[in-house]
């Protein structure tokens, strides 16, 4: 099972968007609606941004949201802040076989 | 509040073999799987596998298929990764996860992370 293709980096301003996208296949981020986002700054344990491709658990800034579209799923952080400057990661389910697959993983830097 | 909590680090020769623990407290630790990820110095996550508590169902990614063992102890909450025999390229940091209560929901709740370092 191959890893998830996101971009290796993004970069924006204070208060501009930035959008990550992750590509998977059918067999993963197209077959199911089990899309999960992690945020993990350096020397952290990642931690849970957006589960089942757009919901956001409680705590997490409005700013974050996803979505998908066949077999590419995205997460944007609208008003990027200091803070948001981390790596993420997409997970997607695929198949009780092969359990979940990560993204490669994109780092986020706020200029 | 739900929290897991990793065995602390570790530093191994290689051939020598390994049990790291994940202790699960402030939920239901039987009726939630457990996951393993592994992150390898400077790289991303790794899905390994993932247990049922409940009634120890194993199912583990076909990449580390016979390279380690996941096991729980339902009675003490707890969840564990061994190695027969490690090698020099196991050293990473591993995470245990709870994975999310619907269908084939992702993880929610992470472990800080053990450090395993395999050296000669």
């Amino acid at each position: 099972q191959s890893a998830l293709t996101q971009p290796r980096s993004v970069s924006g301003s204070p208060g501009q968007s930035v959008t990550i996208s992750c590509t998977g296949t059918s067999s993963d981020v197209g077959g199911y609606n089990y899309v999960s986002w992690y945020q993990q700054h350096p020397g952290k344990a990642p931690k849970l941004m957006i589960y089942d491709v757009s919901k956001r658990p409680s705590g997490v800034p409005d700013r974050f949201s996803g979505s998908k579209s066949g077999n590419t799923a995205s997460l944007t952080i609208s008003g990027l802040q200091a803070e948001d400057e981390a790596d993420y990661y997409c997970c997607s389910y695929a198949g009780s076989y092969t359990g979940y697959v990560f993204g490669t993983g994109t780092k986020v830097t706020v200029l | 509040e739900v929290q897991l909590v990793q065995s602390g680090a570790e530093v191994k020769k290689p051939g020598e073999s390994l049990k790291i623990s994940c202790k699960g407290s402030g939920y239901s630790f039987t009726s939630y799987w457990i996951g393993w990820v592994r992150q390898m110095p400077g790289k991303g996550l790794e899905w390994m596998g993932i247990i049922y508590p409940g009634d120890s169902d194993t199912r583990y990614s076909p990449s580390f298929q016979g390279q380690v063992t996941i096991s729980a102890d339902k009675s003490i909450s707890t969840a564990y990764l061994q190695w027969s025999s490690l090698k020099a390229s196991d050293t990473a940091m591993y995470y245990c996860a709870r994975r999310g209560n619907y269908g084939g929901r992702g993880p929610d709740y992470w472990g800080q992370g053990t450090l395993v370092t395999v050296s000669s």
